[in-house]
């Protein structure tokens, strides 16, 4: 069975600092990963995704993840944060190409804390 | 709001008490998919629907669970003779057909389930 791993539990920062959480996944085969944002009382929200392509991806509010295959990564990275940024960042995989329907397999989390 | 809305947003139950949660999905999305969150953990899949057929489930989903979508649009999950190990998140989710080639999920804000 497909597993993900986020290794950092709770990360805490100062503003402006950078920013980088781990994500690995353990599947053999094609996967779409995604990077998912949960702010204090508010649902999941999509922060990006990859499905194929540029193995940098883009994605809202100046986040970017980078696949790197060999690996089996999908770090998160952000150059600045911002208290804003204060929320829990989720990695799932899901495997299949894009057009799949599979469910999302999640990692356990990482608490970020940005401090003013 | 288009969004996913699930309803009732927060319920407490005795232990043994049957309970039911709601999820509308987003209107055009024919898939549907149920998840479960506990403290500390990323959220878990149980089950998801493409339209009315319910296409796979989890071995978290004891037979005590039973979900339905009925007309291929709302669902409903029940929890018969409900356990403290009850006590949870329960998400909700929904995406588009394959065929758009992209499958993010949309989530809901959850029913949040306490047993005594």
């Amino acid at each position: 069975a497909q597993s993900v791993s986020q290794h950092n539990h709770h990360v805490i920062l100062s503003e402006a600092a950078s920013l980088e959480l781990g994500c690995n996944y353990s599947y053999g085969g094609t996967v779409n990963l995604f990077w998912y944002v949960q702010y204090p009382g508010q649902h999941l929200q999509l922060l990006l995704k990859y499905f194929s392509g540029d193995p940098l991806v883009k994605g809202i509010k100046g986040f970017e993840a980078e696949f790197i295959k060999s690996k089996f990564s999908f770090n998160l990275r952000k150059p600045s944060v911002q208290w804003s940024d204060t929320a829990e960042y989720f990695c799932a995989v899901n495997p299949g190409p894009s057009g799949s329907a599979r469910q999302l397999t999640f990692g356990s989390g990482t608490q970020l804390t940005v401090l003013p | 709001d288009t969004g996913v809305s699930q309803n009732p947003r927060h319920k407490i139950t005795k232990r043994g008490q049957n309970v039911t949660f709601r999820c509308d999905p987003i209107s055009e999305h024919n898939r549907l998919y149920w998840y479960r969150q506990t403290l500390g953990q990323g959220p878990e899949f149980l089950t998801y629907f493409q339209n009315e057929a319910q296409l796979e489930k989890s071995r978290l989903l004891s037979d005590r669970f039973s979900a339905e979508r009925p007309k291929g649009s709302f669902s409903t999950l029940e929890i018969q003779r409900t356990e403290q190990g009850d006590s949870a998140m329960y998400l909700c989710a929904s995406s588009s057909s394959p065929g758009t080639g992209h499958n993010e999920q949309f989530f809901g804000p959850g029913t949040r389930l306490t047993v005594l």
